[in-house]
Protein backbone atom coordinates (compact mmCIF):
# COMPACT_ATOMS: atom_id res chain seq x y z
CA UNK A 1 0.00 0.00 0.00
CA UNK A 2 1.19 3.67 -0.87
CA UNK A 3 1.35 6.47 1.55
CA UNK A 4 0.03 8.57 -1.72
CA UNK A 5 -3.27 7.28 -2.92
CA UNK A 6 -4.49 8.76 -6.28
CA UNK A 7 -8.13 8.78 -7.53
CA UNK A 8 -8.96 8.16 -9.86
CA UNK A 9 -6.52 6.03 -11.58
CA UNK A 10 -7.98 6.18 -14.98
CA UNK A 11 -10.11 9.37 -16.33
CA UNK A 12 -11.45 9.71 -20.17
CA UNK A 13 -12.73 12.88 -20.58
CA UNK A 14 -14.08 15.07 -23.54
CA UNK A 15 -13.09 18.94 -24.27
CA UNK A 16 -15.48 20.17 -22.52
CA UNK A 17 -15.98 18.85 -19.40
CA UNK A 18 -15.02 19.28 -15.79
CA UNK A 19 -12.99 16.91 -14.05
CA UNK A 20 -10.96 16.64 -10.53
CA UNK A 21 -7.87 14.28 -9.89
CA UNK A 22 -7.85 13.34 -6.03
CA UNK A 23 -4.45 13.03 -4.26
CA UNK A 24 -4.07 12.10 -0.40
CA UNK A 25 -0.98 11.49 1.22
CA UNK A 26 -1.21 9.53 5.18
CA UNK A 27 2.66 10.22 5.76
CA UNK A 28 2.85 13.33 7.92
CA UNK A 29 3.98 15.40 5.05
CA UNK A 30 3.90 18.99 4.41
CA UNK A 31 4.77 19.63 0.77
CA UNK A 32 2.53 18.46 -1.84
CA UNK A 33 3.27 18.37 -5.68
CA UNK A 34 2.03 17.71 -9.29
CA UNK A 35 3.87 16.29 -12.01
CA UNK A 36 3.03 15.44 -15.36
CA UNK A 37 4.53 12.81 -17.55
CA UNK A 38 3.79 13.05 -21.03
CA UNK A 39 5.39 9.86 -23.52
CA UNK A 40 9.32 10.18 -24.75
CA UNK A 41 9.23 13.39 -22.26
CA UNK A 42 10.53 13.83 -18.92
CA UNK A 43 8.72 14.51 -16.00
CA UNK A 44 7.88 18.04 -16.05
CA UNK A 45 6.73 19.80 -12.29
CA UNK A 46 3.20 21.55 -12.61
CA UNK A 47 2.66 23.15 -9.17
CA UNK A 48 4.44 22.82 -5.56
CA UNK A 49 2.20 23.52 -2.47
CA UNK A 50 3.70 24.09 1.16
CA UNK A 51 1.51 24.16 4.36
CA UNK A 52 -0.66 24.64 1.82
CA UNK A 53 0.45 27.36 0.30
CA UNK A 54 1.57 27.96 -3.31
CA UNK A 55 5.22 28.25 -4.27
CA UNK A 56 5.61 26.73 -7.39
CA UNK A 57 3.68 27.28 -10.68
CA UNK A 58 5.96 25.88 -13.61
CA UNK A 59 3.84 28.43 -16.19
CA UNK A 60 0.84 25.91 -16.00
CA UNK A 61 -2.04 27.22 -18.33
CA UNK A 62 -5.13 27.98 -16.54
CA UNK A 63 -7.18 24.80 -17.53
CA UNK A 64 -5.14 23.22 -14.66
CA UNK A 65 -6.34 24.81 -11.53
CA UNK A 66 -4.76 23.57 -8.65
CA UNK A 67 -6.20 22.89 -4.99
CA UNK A 68 -4.64 22.22 -1.46
CA UNK A 69 -7.08 22.65 1.09
CA UNK A 70 -5.01 20.95 4.21
CA UNK A 71 -1.58 19.44 3.87
CA UNK A 72 -2.79 15.99 3.12
CA UNK A 73 -4.96 16.64 0.37
CA UNK A 74 -3.93 18.25 -3.24
CA UNK A 75 -6.77 18.22 -5.98
CA UNK A 76 -5.89 19.17 -9.81
CA UNK A 77 -9.31 20.67 -11.04
CA UNK A 78 -9.30 20.23 -15.13
CA UNK A 79 -11.32 22.39 -17.28
CA UNK A 80 -11.79 22.93 -21.50
CA UNK A 81 -8.63 20.43 -21.91
CA UNK A 82 -7.24 19.75 -25.13
CA UNK A 83 -5.81 16.04 -26.39
CA UNK A 84 -2.10 17.21 -25.87
CA UNK A 85 -2.91 17.09 -22.23
CA UNK A 86 -3.41 13.27 -21.88
CA UNK A 87 -0.76 12.17 -20.37
CA UNK A 88 -0.35 10.09 -16.88
CA UNK A 89 -0.64 12.55 -13.66
CA UNK A 90 1.47 12.09 -10.80
CA UNK A 91 1.11 13.59 -7.22
CA UNK A 92 3.96 13.46 -4.51
CA UNK A 93 4.75 14.41 -1.11
CA UNK A 94 8.01 15.02 1.23
CA UNK A 95 7.83 16.58 4.87
CA UNK A 96 8.53 19.83 3.24
CA UNK A 97 10.50 22.13 0.40
CA UNK A 98 12.80 23.37 2.85
CA UNK A 99 15.11 20.61 2.88
CA UNK A 100 16.59 19.12 -0.23
CA UNK A 101 17.23 15.94 0.73
CA UNK A 102 13.98 14.89 1.91
CA UNK A 103 12.87 12.00 0.06
CA UNK A 104 9.78 13.01 -2.50
CA UNK A 105 7.09 9.93 -2.33
CA UNK A 106 5.07 8.99 -5.50
CA UNK A 107 1.41 7.61 -5.80
CA UNK A 108 0.73 5.65 -8.64
CA UNK A 109 -0.79 8.30 -11.21
CA UNK A 110 -3.77 9.22 -12.94
CA UNK A 111 -4.14 8.36 -16.06
CA UNK A 112 -6.01 10.99 -18.01
CA UNK A 113 -7.21 10.78 -21.38
CA UNK A 114 -8.72 13.46 -23.48
CA UNK A 115 -11.19 13.39 -26.10
CA UNK B 1 19.23 26.43 -14.42
CA UNK B 2 19.59 22.26 -13.84
CA UNK B 3 19.62 20.22 -16.08
CA UNK B 4 19.74 16.34 -16.04
CA UNK B 5 20.82 13.78 -19.09
CA UNK B 6 19.99 10.17 -19.35
CA UNK B 7 21.87 9.06 -22.43
CA UNK B 8 20.52 5.48 -23.12
CA UNK B 9 17.04 5.27 -23.91
CA UNK B 10 17.39 1.47 -23.22
CA UNK B 11 19.51 -1.47 -21.27
CA UNK B 12 19.31 -4.71 -21.88
CA UNK B 13 21.11 -7.04 -18.71
CA UNK B 14 21.29 -10.62 -18.92
CA UNK B 15 19.38 -12.13 -15.21
CA UNK B 16 21.95 -12.45 -12.52
CA UNK B 17 24.26 -9.97 -14.08
CA UNK B 18 25.70 -6.51 -13.81
CA UNK B 19 24.35 -3.37 -15.72
CA UNK B 20 25.26 0.40 -14.95
CA UNK B 21 22.79 3.06 -15.86
CA UNK B 22 24.46 6.56 -16.80
CA UNK B 23 23.08 9.86 -15.78
CA UNK B 24 25.43 13.50 -15.97
CA UNK B 25 23.78 16.48 -15.02
CA UNK B 26 24.44 20.41 -14.87
CA UNK B 27 24.66 22.67 -12.09
CA UNK B 28 26.05 25.95 -10.45
CA UNK B 29 25.04 24.48 -6.89
CA UNK B 30 27.71 23.06 -4.17
CA UNK B 31 25.31 21.65 -2.41
CA UNK B 32 22.49 19.10 -3.56
CA UNK B 33 21.04 15.69 -3.67
CA UNK B 34 20.71 13.47 -6.42
CA UNK B 35 18.44 10.31 -7.03
CA UNK B 36 17.37 7.25 -8.92
CA UNK B 37 13.73 6.29 -9.20
CA UNK B 38 12.61 2.91 -10.45
CA UNK B 39 8.90 3.34 -12.14
CA UNK B 40 7.35 -0.70 -12.96
CA UNK B 41 4.43 -0.78 -14.95
CA UNK B 42 2.63 0.19 -12.02
CA UNK B 43 3.75 3.59 -13.01
CA UNK B 44 4.64 4.40 -9.03
CA UNK B 45 7.76 6.14 -8.81
CA UNK B 46 10.17 4.29 -6.02
CA UNK B 47 12.72 5.39 -4.63
CA UNK B 48 16.33 3.22 -5.25
CA UNK B 49 19.05 5.51 -3.68
CA UNK B 50 20.14 8.84 -2.61
CA UNK B 51 23.57 10.51 -2.88
CA UNK B 52 24.50 13.69 -0.96
CA UNK B 53 26.63 15.81 -3.26
CA UNK B 54 28.60 16.68 -0.08
CA UNK B 55 29.47 13.29 0.93
CA UNK B 56 32.10 11.76 -1.30
CA UNK B 57 31.47 8.22 -0.25
CA UNK B 58 29.53 6.26 -2.89
CA UNK B 59 25.96 5.42 -1.78
CA UNK B 60 24.49 1.45 -1.74
CA UNK B 61 21.19 0.05 -1.06
CA UNK B 62 21.69 -3.39 -1.07
CA UNK B 63 22.56 -4.06 -4.45
CA UNK B 64 22.19 -0.89 -5.98
CA UNK B 65 25.14 1.48 -5.96
CA UNK B 66 26.23 4.10 -7.07
CA UNK B 67 29.48 5.66 -8.76
CA UNK B 68 29.55 9.84 -8.07
CA UNK B 69 31.63 11.65 -9.98
CA UNK B 70 30.85 15.42 -8.62
CA UNK B 71 33.83 17.23 -10.92
CA UNK B 72 32.69 15.31 -13.67
CA UNK B 73 29.06 15.86 -12.82
CA UNK B 74 28.21 12.31 -13.60
CA UNK B 75 26.23 9.78 -11.32
CA UNK B 76 25.61 6.47 -12.59
CA UNK B 77 23.59 3.65 -11.14
CA UNK B 78 25.06 -0.13 -11.04
CA UNK B 79 22.39 -2.60 -10.54
CA UNK B 80 24.63 -6.26 -9.66
CA UNK B 81 22.94 -9.71 -9.48
CA UNK B 82 20.34 -8.49 -12.11
CA UNK B 83 16.82 -9.67 -11.44
CA UNK B 84 13.22 -10.26 -13.20
CA UNK B 85 11.54 -7.74 -11.31
CA UNK B 86 14.54 -5.15 -11.44
CA UNK B 87 13.26 -4.55 -15.23
CA UNK B 88 11.54 -0.80 -15.14
CA UNK B 89 12.01 2.64 -16.11
CA UNK B 90 14.66 4.20 -14.08
CA UNK B 91 14.82 8.05 -13.75
CA UNK B 92 17.63 10.28 -12.45
CA UNK B 93 16.68 13.19 -10.55
CA UNK B 94 18.28 16.48 -8.65
CA UNK B 95 17.29 18.57 -5.97
CA UNK B 96 18.90 21.49 -5.50
CA UNK B 97 19.07 24.12 -2.16
CA UNK B 98 15.64 24.95 -0.86
CA UNK B 99 15.82 27.92 -2.99
CA UNK B 100 14.94 25.73 -5.77
CA UNK B 101 11.63 25.52 -4.16
CA UNK B 102 12.19 21.70 -3.16
CA UNK B 103 11.64 20.34 -6.59
CA UNK B 104 12.94 17.04 -8.15
CA UNK B 105 14.40 17.96 -11.79
CA UNK B 106 14.49 14.60 -13.86
CA UNK B 107 15.93 13.03 -16.38
CA UNK B 108 14.98 11.36 -19.38
CA UNK B 109 14.57 7.86 -18.33
CA UNK B 110 16.06 4.81 -19.04
CA UNK B 111 14.29 1.52 -20.27
CA UNK B 112 15.80 -1.42 -18.52
CA UNK B 113 14.78 -5.15 -19.88
CA UNK B 114 15.93 -7.91 -17.56
CA UNK B 115 16.76 -11.01 -19.79
CA UNK B 116 16.00 -14.61 -17.92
Amino acid sequence: ETGVTQTPRHLVMGMTNKKSLKCEQHLGHNAMYWYKQSAKKPLELMFVYNFKEQTENNSVPSRFSPECPNSSHLFLHLHTLQPEDSALYLCASSPSTLSSGNTIYFGEGSWLTVV
Amino acid sequence: AQTVTQSQPEMSVQEAETVTLSCTYDTSESDYYLFWYKQPPSRQMILVIRQEAYKQQNATENRFSVNFQKAAKSFSLKISDSQLGDAAMYFCAYRGTYNQGGKLIFGQGTELSVKP
